[in-house]
């Protein structure tokens, strides 16, 4: 019963580091999102996943590349972070897009300092 | 470009109190309108609605839709302190894939 599950749930670099945040599913989603939120901000769309090998643009992709190679798994990678990267970002999914509810998972906090 | 707003920014009520949480928004091609809950981490799915005048209810909470108006409230009723928590209403418009959220109404019930 996991659900959606994040890693890492922290994490620290410093401006001009690169990571990769994962994003698994053991629920057969079809669909996969990145979020990031901030304050006064909402929730803003990165990428999406419509499925297996797809991905999307959302409202904010500068900065970031996503990949699902597997269905279970969305990656979110920073190339080159900045401060202004600094955000709690969560990954959700759902059956069939947003049709249907989506779960999200429990969020990463990153710092860039 | 479309807009999601949430009213009141925050909130705070004694226990028992009831509150109405609002939402307006401007979007091109409405599909549905989402509540989620977020207390310290993920959002958690509420109700979703597509239909004016039909009621969602899940025992305190409920919520209604008025396409006509472009609004949506959350009730809460006899609040209590497990309810303090962020409410976010999301918007799905045009694909089924994108949903924009507004930036929410955090609520806190006090004793």
């Amino acid at each position: 019963n996991a659900g959606v599950t994040q890693t890492p749930k922290f994490r620290v670099l410093k401006t001009g580091q690169s990571m990769t945040l994962l994003c698994a599913q053991d629920m057969n989603h079809e669909y996969m999102y990145w979020y990031r939120q901030d304050p006064g901000m909402g929730l803003r769309l990165i990428h999406y996943s419509v499925g297996e090998g797809t991905t999307a643009k959302g409202e904010v992709p500068d900065g970031y590349n996503v990949s699902r190679l597997k269905k279970q798994n969305f990656l979110l990678g920073l190339e080159s972070a900045a401060p202004s990267q600094t955000s709690v970002y969560f990954c959700a999914s759902s059956l069939q897009g947003w049709i249907t509810e989506a779960f999200f998972g429990q969020g990463t906090r990153l710092t860039v300092v | 470009e479309d807009k999601v707003v949430q009213s009141p920014l925050s909130l705070v009520v004694h226990e028992g109190d009831t509150v109405t949480l609002n939402c307006s928004y401007e979007v091109t091609n409405f599909r549905s309108l989402l509540w989620y809950k977020q207390e310290k981490k993920a959002p958690t799915f509420l109700f979703m609605l597509t239909s004016s005048g039909i009621e969602k209810k899940s025992g305190r909470l409920s919520s209604i839709l008025d396409k006509k108006e472009l609004f949506s409230i959350l009730n809460i009723t006899a609040t209590q302190t497990g309810d303090s928590a962020v409410y976010l209403c999301a918007l799905r418009t045009g694909t089924a894939s994108k949903l924009t959220f507004g930036t929410g109404t955090r609520l806190q019930v006090t004793l």
